[in-house]
């Protein structure tokens, strides 16, 4: 079975710039997440998607900040425009979905952003 | 709410010493809990989870967690370290509606 897939792998912008990273969850799995990994600390969920539906949005800078699922499947986060402090590894993760809090999260690799 | 607290953001052990990563948890609820590995580079993957069921837990790579209650308490162990099992260690809780709160992280370091 594939795994989650993101891209690109890594990112290099300047502040003020835009920029864009790609998911593509397991296939068949409802809920993907968008997380935030800063060096030295665990990753912090920025929003989760049942399907094409935001469920969580919290923790989503929403004035930089945004996200879209559309068809359900594949995702894009986008930052614009970029901060030094967005500088991370933001990680796309996805379940099988359901009402369950038992379900596994599948990672993927990460795209590590650099923001100088 | 929930949350977990990992204690010493390092820890250092021989090759085939024992491996103790500590993990405290704090929830309302009975709680499901989380150890994910992250090696450099990559994603997070799943070592094992405890959702309510045996509270020692066996998982990948010869890793197992005990479940206290009086404790609140996950630690995670394995018998003898090898150098393949540096990397970052993550205990997460789950929130419920599928969500994960993840601690800070204990970066494993082995040597030879």
């Amino acid at each position: 079975e594939a795994g989650v897939a993101q891209s690109p792998r890594y990112k290099i912008i300047e502040k003020r710039q835009s920029v864009a990273f790609w998911c593509n969850p397991i296939s068949g799995h409802a809920t993907l997440y968008w997380y935030q990994q800063i060096l030295g600390q665990g990753p912090k969920l920025l929003i989760q998607f049942q399907n094409n539906g935001v469920v969580d949005d919290s923790q989503l800078p929403k004035d930089r900040f945004s996200a879209e699922r559309l068809k359900g499947v594949d995702s894009t986060l986008k930052i614009q425009p970029a901060k030094l402090e967005d500088s991370a590894v933001y990680l796309c993760a996805s379940s099988p979905g359901g009402s369950s809090a038992k379900n596994i999260q599948y990672f993927g690799a990460g795209t590590r952003l650099s923001v100088l | 709410a929930q949350s977990v607290t990992q204690l010493g953001s390092h820890v250092s052990v021989s090759e085939g010493a024992l491996v103790l990563l500590r993990c405290n948890y704090s929830s309302s609820v009975p709680p499901y809990l989380f150890w994910y590995v992250q090696y450099p580079n990559q994603g997070l993957q799943l070592l094992l989870k405890y959702t309510s069921a045996a509270t020692l837990v066996k998982g990948i790579n010869g890793f197992e967690a005990e479940f206290k209650k009086s404790e609140t308490s996950f630690h995670l162990t394995k018998p003898s370290a090898h150098m393949s099992d540096a990397a970052e260690y993550f205990c997460a809780v789950s929130t419920g509606f599928q969500k994960l709160v993840f601690g800070t992280g204990t970066r494993l370091l082995v040597s030879p």
